[in-house]
């Protein structure tokens, strides 16, 4: 199937730094959407991105719908302790059957206070 | 607030046993989808469901089987469960983009 790369796979930063994360693929999607996952709980929606070249926040989160429509990236202000966990994207392609989507394999985030 | 459930969070059960994992939904949605979860693997899509009594082959549907009587309702059945199908199992729903998940249930099959 196909494929989402994520990167970085992992990255441990100090509380209060700036943390930035993207996803790409050789294919262009229609949607792009960020998930982030607790330890032990189900991924929950942070982010859903319409159009290429759409900027969307959510709090101190900032997402970008890459203009190629190949990638995006997930932007994180002043991180703090809480920011612990796995981020996902996801993406629609163009004419997917009942609206399946494709997953990145994550990127795991650790904040050090 | 979305809400969905499912029937446990954690589950342990022997070789061979019949298991039987559900998922509600609030959100009167027409997709609902069935993953699991594995270090390493990402999630991966088992089966889903894009009405009643519908149901679709995900990625990878060997050794599982579903259910949808009711809109609100999907479950997933392991026929006989066997040791490599302990994993996280993740429910999700949807409308026509965005899917939200539950809990998961993490499942050990001894």
């Amino acid at each position: 199937g196909q494929q989402l790369n994520q990167s970085p796979q992992s990255m441990f930063i100090q509380e209060g730094e700036d943390v930035s994360m993207n996803c790409t693929s050789s294919s262009i999607f229609n949607t792009w959407l960020w998930y982030k996952q607790d330890p032990g709980e189900g991924p929950v929606l942070l982010i859903a991105l319409y159009k290429a070249g759409e900027l969307t926040s959510n709090g101190r989160l900032t997402a970008q719908f890459g203009i190629t429509r190949k990638d995006s990236f997930l932007n994180i202000s002043a991180s703090i302790p809480s920011d612990v966990g796995i981020y996902f994207c996801a993406g629609q392609l163009p004419g997917a059957g009942s609206y399946q989507l494709t997953f990145g394999k994550g990127t795991k985030l650790s904040v050090i206070p | 607030d979305v809400k969905v459930t499912q029937s446990s969070r954690y589950l342990v059960k022997r070789t061979g046993e019949k298991v039987f994992l559900e998922c509600v939904q609030d959100m009167d949605h027409e997709n609902m989808f069935w993953y699991r979860q594995d270090p390493g693997l990402g999630l991966r899509l088992i089966y889903f469901s894009y009405d009643v009594k519908m149901k679709e082959k995900g990625d990878i549907p060997e050794g599982y089987s579903v259910s949808r009587e009711k809109k609100e309702r999907f479950s997933l059945i392991l026929e006989s469960a066997s040791t490599n199908q302990t994993s996280m199992y993740l429910c999700a729903h949807g409308g026509l983009v965005e899917q939200y998940f539950g809990p998961g249930t993490r499942l050990t099959v001894t």
